[in-house]
């Protein structure tokens, strides 16, 4: 079954601090992966894309990373900003005609001052 | 504004209404997605059109649920005989088709959160 899987499901950081959320996946034919950031109440808006040739991918202060043999990804935020209290979602695309997109829950994180 | 847009961004309804929501995409884009977002879960693929052309349908997408794009420009998503297990966010999204398959970004639009009473 083609699933991707987020962990951990919720995280509390304080402002300044780095954190790394990580992204297990079991989706064929893999053609991309993706992270997304969705803000409360709004669609989600892409921050990485990586094709199974490519190991990190750094986007300001969030990079990501791919191993495509272990079929895991992370993205690290560097120095977090309260604006960055959102939900990370990450997202696996099929390969084939158009990119189907199969997305994991998400984690939540909450930065506090 | 030249992203993706919804409307109407809030829907509130009695169970056995129909409602109808329109998405407008990025000028130019030929490709269109619907999704649905439940709470404290990831988006879920409805439905793909390649300019008008209705080409792929999730099996989420019942009867009730018909979704169209006529000129190939904005779509419309339209639920008919709503059930309350229709509560969710429904997201547009749009590419351009031109990226080249593997690199193509999926712009999403602000959604439109429907409650069914």
């Amino acid at each position: 079954k083609n699933q991707v899987e987020q962990s951990p499901q919720s995280l509390i950081i304080l402002e300044g601090k780095n954190c790394t959320l990580q992204c297990n996946y079991t989706v064929s034919p893999f053609s991309n992966l993706r992270w997304y950031k969705q803000d409360t109440g709004r669609g989600p808006v892409s921050l990485t894309i990586m094709t199974f040739s490519e190991n990190t991918k750094s986007n300001g202060r969030y990079t990501a990373t791919l191993d495509a043999d272990t079929k895991q990804s992370s993205l690290h935020i560097t120095a977090s900003q309260l604006s960055d209290s959102a939900s990370y979602i990450c997202v696996v695309a099929f390969s084939g005609g158009y990119n189907k997109l199969i997305f994991g829950a998400g984690t939540r994180l909450a930065v506090h001052p | 504004d030249t992203g993706v847009s919804q409307n109407p961004r809030h829907k509130i309804t009695k169970r056995g209404q129909n409602v109808t929501f329109r998405c407008d995409p990025i000028s130019e884009h030929n490709r269109l997605y619907w999704y649905r977002q439940t709470l404290g879960q990831g988006p879920e693929f409805l439905t793909y059109f390649q300019n008008e052309a209705q080409l792929e349908k999730s099996r989420l997408l019942s009867d009730r649920f018909s979704a169209e794009r006529p000129k190939g420009s904005f779509s419309t998503l339209e639920i008919q005989r709503t059930e309350q297990g229709d509560s969710a966010m429904y997201l547009c999204a749009s590419s351009s088709g031109l990226a080249g398959g593997r690199r193509e970004t999926q712009y999403f639009g602000p959604g439109t959160r429907l409650l069914v009473l």
